[in-house]
């Protein structure tokens, strides 16, 4: 089983719908989440982090945290063109990860259709 | 505003060269990172640092060096350049309170 995995796409959703991002983590221990968004031939950008169970809200952004059923989430309301890219989710400091280093999900593109 | 900078967006280097990529980080992060990004494969870890004069080994370390002088820049050296090593290069700076990790542009390497 990989560490984290994420739901594999691509993703296609029209514009101002709802995108969900799905990703599981294998370690019970980790304690810190991160949802990156990646563009074509870019680094990765943060766009959302979460550190206890339940939602947390940034502007058209929600993710969504899990740690029972290991489980964190990424929702875009009203998805944009722009929001086309591929998100990354990103676990740390489970029981067997040691110090800050990041587990990297394959990554789910998203397409958004105007 | 975190900033994270690497010395080159793209290079193009021979077979056997030694290769030298450059990371420098402005907001005094003890912790910096080196990763490869491939199509399928995702990004892996590389090598990471702690501190000054600090290394461990990641994932995927063989054919890889690095060097942490100052707090602020962390390098990666590829001894000897191999087509295999062709890749987007990826440094991360890391805040040790909040575990965040920020992303320079990427060096776009190819190795020919």
């Amino acid at each position: 089983q990989k560490e984290v995995e994420q739901n594999s796409g691509p993703l296609s959703v029209p514009e101002g719908a709802i995108a969900s991002l799905n990703c599981t983590y294998s370690d019970r221990g980790s304690q810190s989440f991160f949802w990156y968004r990646q563009y074509s031939g870019k680094s990765p950008e943060l766009i959302m982090s979460i550190y206890s169970n339940g939602d947390k809200e940034d502007g058209r952004f929600t993710a969504q945290l899990n740690k029972a059923s290991q489980y964190v989430s990424l929702l875009i309301r009203d998805s944009q063109p722009s929001d086309s890219a591929t998100y990354l989710c990103a676990v740390t400091g489970g029981t067997y990860n040691q110090g800050g280093k990041l587990i990297f999900g394959q990554g789910t593109e998203l397409s958004v259709k105007p | 505003d975190v900033k994270v900078t690497q010395s080159s967006r793209y290079l193009v280097k021979r077979t056997g060269e030694k290769v030298f990529l450059e990371c420098v980080q402005d907001m005094d992060h003890e912790n910096m990172f080196w990763y490869r990004q491939d199509p399928g494969l995702g990004l892996r870890l590389i090598y990471f640092s702690y501190d000054v004069k600090m290394k461990e080994k990641g994932d995927i370390p063989e054919g890889y060096s690095v060097s942490r002088e100052k707090k602020e820049r962390f390098s990666l050296i590829l001894e000897s350049a191999s087509t295999n090593q062709t890749s987007m290069y990826l440094c991360a700076s890391q805040t040790g309170g909040t575990d965040t990790q920020y992303f320079g542009p990427g060096t776009r390497l190819t190795v020919l």
